[in-house]
């Protein structure tokens, strides 16, 4: 069964640390990983990664993927109580021919608390 | 660019009842999903609509159904609901069903079933 792990699934810290959230994953037939934000409702989308060992950053936020280990991370620098949210990982799985099954496998999330 | 726009926000239903809640997806998408997130957990995929189709459904009992209209905006419709349908419920869209676009989410419809 496709299943996706994140951790911790929670996470204090103080304004101006750094932060490492984590996802593994077992998907068959991987095609991408993807971040996103949740703060109250909707999720907003932050990354998505295809490609082993290719940073993707936007600001403070970073992320990277390993598909022979299977995992990514997310890393956020200087942390800001903006930042507090819940962040979820997701998988997308393709088809056989390549092209994208369509739905997303979500972790349970990793719930970020940045103190002032 | 309005993004995706879902409706009602919140409802309260009694056990039993149906409810139908309601998606008009991103501008220029065609693709059409519905997701499920109860407390405390990540989302969870009911179902996918493209050209007015189910294209594909994940684990989710035939109490949930669908529709998508020929403008790409869709429904979900709960029957019988039971008290563990309590949930947010996350429509979602994109362009191409298998283009592996980025997936755009609503604000949710949360459904209390008392």
């Amino acid at each position: 069964e496709d299943k996706v792990v994140q951790s911790p699934l929670s996470l204090v810290v103080h304004e101006g640390d750094t932060v490492t959230l984590n996802c593994s994953y077992e998907v068959t037939n991987f095609r991408s990983l993807l971040w996103y934000k949740q703060e109250k409702k909707a999720p907003t989308f932050l990354f998505m990664l295809t490609s082993s060992g290719i940073e993707k950053k936007s600001g403070r936020l970073s992320s990277i993927l390993d598909k022979k280990e299977l995992f990514s991370i997310l890393n956020i620098t200087a942390t800001q109580t903006g930042d507090s949210a819940v962040y979820l990982c997701a998988v997308e799985a393709s088809m056989n021919y390549g092209g994208s099954q369509g739905n997303l496998i979500f972790g349970k999330g990793t719930k970020l608390s940045v103190k002032p | 660019d309005a993004g995706v726009t879902q409706s009602p926000t919140h409802l309260i239903k009694t056990r039993g009842q149906q409810v139908t809640l309601r998606c008009s997806p991103k501008s220029g998408h065609d693709t059409v999903s519905w997701y499920q997130q109860a407390l405390g957990q990540g989302p969870q995929f009911i179902f996918q609509y493209y050209e007015e189709e189910e294209r594909q459904r994940g684990n989710f009992p035939d109490r949930f159904s669908g529709h998508q209209f020929p403008n790409y905006s869709s429904e979900l419709n709960v029957n019988a609901l039971l008290l563990g349908d309590s949930a947010l419920y996350l429509c979602a869209s994109t362009f191409g069903p298998y283009s592996g676009n980025t997936i755009y989410f609503g604000e949710g419809s949360w459904l209390t079933v008392v």
